[in-house]
């Protein structure tokens, strides 16, 4: 069964940085494009961030363009997002999801999410 | 950028119909997918490619997509159905947008 397992999440000073790591498990991870999608408390959805499945496109949310940057490592199965120069608004859980491989951009398997909060 | 828009609420009597609207410009020149998500847990796909639904889901699910609106409708609505619904669609600019979310009331 496939799994997506997000860690490093936590509690972060404004302006601070922060990595979330996504652990891929049971599919072929070099074959499939990812995606990071964040939920504020009591809020919707919101599409944060994508990467091919080679790391050579990467997309962001206008949101988080110059401040977040998503990576990946085939070679360890897992997806990453550099969070720097946090703020408030910021403050969700984090999922990764990734890309079906259809011709359609839809999530068919996400992770259970890693909370971020920023606050002094 | 790219918009959904869907109400923040619909409420149905058990074993009703229920449907779930989601608008965006020329909306239905995309695909729009579904995800139901309840409380504590991660989204779960229930239709994709406006009208498909993945393994495991409940016929009751079904999707249509055309002009500027995409539907979800549920039939037979289960007191199990309730959770939050989202629509999402890919645009060249936004690339990945979601509707702001639509909670669906069972009573």
């Amino acid at each position: 069964q496939v799994q997506l397992v997000e860690s490093g999440g936590g509690v972060v000073q404004p302006g601070r940085s922060l990595r979330l790591s996504c652990a891929a498990s049971e599919f072929t991870f070099s074959l499939y494009a990812m995606h990071w999608v964040r939920q504020a408390p009591g809020k919707g959805l919101e599409w944060v961030a994508l990467i091919s499945y080679d790391g050579t496109k990467k997309y962001y949310a206008d949101s988080v363009k110059g401040r977040f940057t998503i990576s990946r490592d085939n070679s360890k199965n897992t997806l990453y997002l550099q969070m720097n120069s946090l703020r408030p608004d910021d403050t969700a859980v984090y999922y990764c999801a990734r890309e079906t491989a259809m011709a359609t951009t839809h999530f068919d398997y996400w992770g259970q999410g890693t909370l971020v909060t920023v606050s002094s | 950028s790219y918009e959904l828009t869907q109400p923040p609420s619909v409420s149905v009597s058990p074993g009703q119909t229920a449907s779930i609207t989601c608008s965006g410009d020329k909306l239905g020149d995309k695909y729009a997918c579904w995800y139901q998500q309840k409380p504590g847990q991660s989204p779960v796909v229930v239709i994709y490619e406006d009208t498909k639904r993945p393994s495991g889901i409940p016929e009751r699910f079904s999707g249509s997509n055309s002009g500027n609106t995409a539907t979800l409708t549920i039939s037979g609505t289960q007191a199990m159905d309730e959770a939050d619904y989202y629509c999402q669609a890919w645009d060249s600019s936004t690339h990945v947008a979601f509707g702001g979310g639509t909670k669906l009331t069972v009573l």
